[in-house]
């Protein structure tokens, strides 16, 4: 069974400039999470959905941060415009539904912004 | 608000001895408290975890264990091997199901 599939894993982009990040879930899997990561850190929840719904978007800066999730798969993550601090690793992850426990996590998207 | 604190921050220990990480969580309400584990350039992986109405749960080398009095939870790996080097993640799950993550803790295995 494939994993929780993300692109790119690495992106080097002057500030400013607009990124996107891509996440595929585990075939199946209602929930899907974007989180942040930055060095020697937990993970950070951007936004969650439940199918194609946004359920819990509080903690995304949502002045340049934008998320969807067409047709309750496929997700995209957008920063326009990015800044230096949105330095690091963006995680998307997977489960069957919210309250069943176990998230499965892609490798991750690492962003630098120079 | 609500958070988990996690100790220590870095632990190193010799091959074969135990290693134990021990987080503390602020939400009495908190039902859910799984343990990840993530090593260098992957997303983290769940190896263990526990639900409020039990105390303990033991996988193999690995253990959970929960004090709802107290609101603490501990990882203890017992006999570790050089594979178990990476960075552990606790979390707690609040009413709204939102995991509230610890900072992590590096583990080190020294051969």
């Amino acid at each position: 069974e494939a994993g929780v599939v993300q692109s790119p894993r690495y992106k080097i982009i002057e500030k400013k400039q607009p990124v996107a990040f891509w996440c595929n879930p585990i075939s199946g899997h209602n929930t899907l999470y974007w989180y942040l990561q930055n060095l020697g850190q937990g993970p950070e929840l951007l936004i969650r959905y439940e199918n194609e719904e946004a359920v819990d978007d509080s903690q995304l800066p949502k002045d340049r941060f934008s998320a969807e999730r067409l047709k309750g798969v496929d997700s995209t993550l957008k920063i326009q415009p990015a800044e230096l601090g949105d330095s690091a690793v963006y995680l998307c992850a997977s489960s069957l539904s919210t309250s069943t426990g176990e998230l499965f996590f892609g490798e991750g998207s690492r962003l630098t912004v120079l | 608000g609500e958070n988990v604190e996690q100790h220590p921050s870095t632990l190193s220990v010799q091959e074969g001895d135990s290693a134990v990480i021990k987080c503390t969580y602020s939400d009495s309400a908190s039902n859910y408290f799984p343990w990840y584990k993530q090593e260098l350039g992957k997303g983290p992986q769940l190896i263990i975890d526990i639900r409020s109405n039990v105390g303990e749960k033991k996988d193999q080398r690995i253990a959970v264990t929960l004090n709802k009095t107290a609101k603490h939870f501990s990882l203890h790996i017992t006999e570790t091997q050089p594979e178990d080097s990476a960075v552990y993640f606790c979390a707690a799950s609040n009413s709204n199901y939102q995991l509230i993550w610890g900072a992590g803790t590096k583990l080190i295995i020294k051969p």
